[in-house]
């Protein structure tokens, strides 16, 4: 079972514009959520995170909004960039309960196209 | 300042061959962790380490074993590879401090 899904596989969007790219979970004990992003041939990069008492995080083009009724995040790009095409990852834990464990979607593939 | 490094970068191996993929990692984090990556399934968590001497079982960690060598090294064993072991291996460290996770450059692992 998929505790963390990223539904849509691809998205393209023209450079200068916003980038939504979403993520749902169906585990309401998880309290950290994280934003990765990866490019052909390395190892993902952290991007941005949240924690479950904020709703929102801001740093630079990059906004992470945590909505929590509906088990759902969201990752903002403004503007997008050529340089943001790549894969992005969320990923959530239960950091409250110890663990260091995180889970990860599967992924979207955003391309920005100039 | 290298961060986490992986060895081999690639490896090819015939099925019931055995290999180590090594994680060294040089930002005195406590946690580490193996995961892999296959098409259309993101990143899956095989092991993990919260600390020295310490290993848990991830989502998949049928067919693997780990060695946590010390606080630095954290090696990832296949002792009987299958084609379904087949992926892009990553190795990440982390710390309590820091809530995100750093990542290695990955071994893409190849099973005939």
């Amino acid at each position: 079972d998929q505790q963390v899904k990223q539904n849509s596989p691809s998205l393209s969007v023209q450079e200068g514009r916003i980038s939504i790219l979403n993520c749902d979970y169906t585990n309401s004990m998880f309290d950290y959520f994280l934003w990765y992003k990866k490019y052909p041939a390395e190892g993902p990069t952290f991007l941005i995170s949240i924690s479950s008492i904020k709703d929102k995080n801001e740093d630079g083009r990059f906004t992470v909004f945590l909505n929590k009724s509906a088990k759902h995040l969201s990752l903002h790009i403004v503007p997008s960039q050529p340089g943001d095409s790549a894969v992005y990852f969320c990923a959530a834990s239960e950091r409250g309960s110890g663990t260091y464990k995180y889970i990860f979607g599967t992924g979207t593939r955003l391309k920005v196209l100039a | 300042n290298a961060g986490v490094t992986q060895t081999p970068k690639f490896q090819v191996l015939k099925t019931g061959q055995s290999m180590t993929l090594q994680c060294a990692q040089d930002m005195n984090h406590n946690s580490m962790y193996w995961y892999r990556q296959d098409p259309g399934m993101g990143l899956r968590l095989i092991y993990y380490s919260a600390s020295e001497g310490t290993t848990d079982k991830g989502e998949v960690p049928n067919g693997y074993n780990v060695s946590r060598l010390n606080k630095r090294e954290f090696s990832l064993r296949l002792e009987s590879a299958a084609p379904s072991q087949t992926s892009v291996y990553f190795c990440a460290s982390g710390s309590p401090a820091a809530y995100e996770q750093y990542f290695g450059p990955g071994t893409r692992l190849t099973v005939t």
